[in-house]
């Protein structure tokens, strides 16, 4: 089967960084997405990584060893703003998106 | 003002009921995708389309249906036949001519069955 793994629930403090891991297996890939998505509202794109290495953009970088089947989103100078959940999902061979479960971002002042 | 709109934010019905749930983008993109989210889980795909007058069934199209008349619309029904239709529903798009096929959210729809 197909699956995408992240942690449920990450705690951060105010102006910290913090690293949101992401594992993945599945039938082929065409790459991977970070989104982010507030309480009651929709996801909204972040980065996408289809070779290996690190995307800087800002506060946020995205990170991907498809060797490993594995990305991380590290996120620095951490805001209040930035409490929402975090999405992986991976683009297969089919070019379908495999979704993870979210990882929810909770940051304390 | 380009976007994805979806009506309306918040549903609520009877059980036994059908309701469609609107979803129109003027970003010009072929394929258009319906998700539900339920808490705890992954996005799971209903039903898709990437060109007008044509859709694929997704991982969870039971009880569910679409249409595809326009390439700026793709309305879906929820039925009487779907088990357990209270979820949030997404709606999104994406450009199939990018070579990163990023989908494009639009608000959401709360649907609740009473």
């Amino acid at each position: 089967g197909q699956n995408i793994d992240q942690p449920t629930e990450m705690t951060a403090t105010e102006g910290a960084i913090v690293q949101i891991n992401c594992t993945y297996q599945t039938s082929g890939f065409n790459g991977l997405f970070w989104y982010q998505q507030h309480a009651g509202e929709a996801p909204t794109f972040l980065s996408y990584n289809v070779l290996d290495g690190l995307e800087e953009k800002g506060r946020f970088s995205s990170f991907l060893s498809r060797s490993k089947g594995y990305s991380y989103l590290l996120l620095k100078e951490l805001q209040m703003k930035d409490s929402a959940s975090y999405l992986c999902a991976v683009l297969n061979s089919n070019y379908q998106l495999i979704w993870g479960a979210g990882t929810k971002l909770i940051i304390k002042p | 003002d380009g976007g994805i709109t979806q009506s309306p934010k918040y549903l609520f019905r009877k059980e036994g009921q059908n309701v469609t749930l609107s979803c129109e983008q003027n970003l010009n993109h072929d394929a258009m995708y319906w998700y539900r989210q339920d808490p705890g889980q992954g996005l799971r795909l209903i039903y898709y389309s990437q060109i007008v007058n044509d859709f694929q069934k997704g991982d969870i199209a039971e009880g569910y249906s679409v249409s595809r008349e326009k390439k700026e619309s793709f309305p879906l029904t929820v039925t009487s036949a779907q088990k357990n239709p209270t979820a949030f529903y997404l709606c999104a798009s994406s450009d199939l001519e990018t070579s990163t096929d990023t989908q494009y959210f639009g608000p959401g729809t709360r649907l609740t069955v009473l």
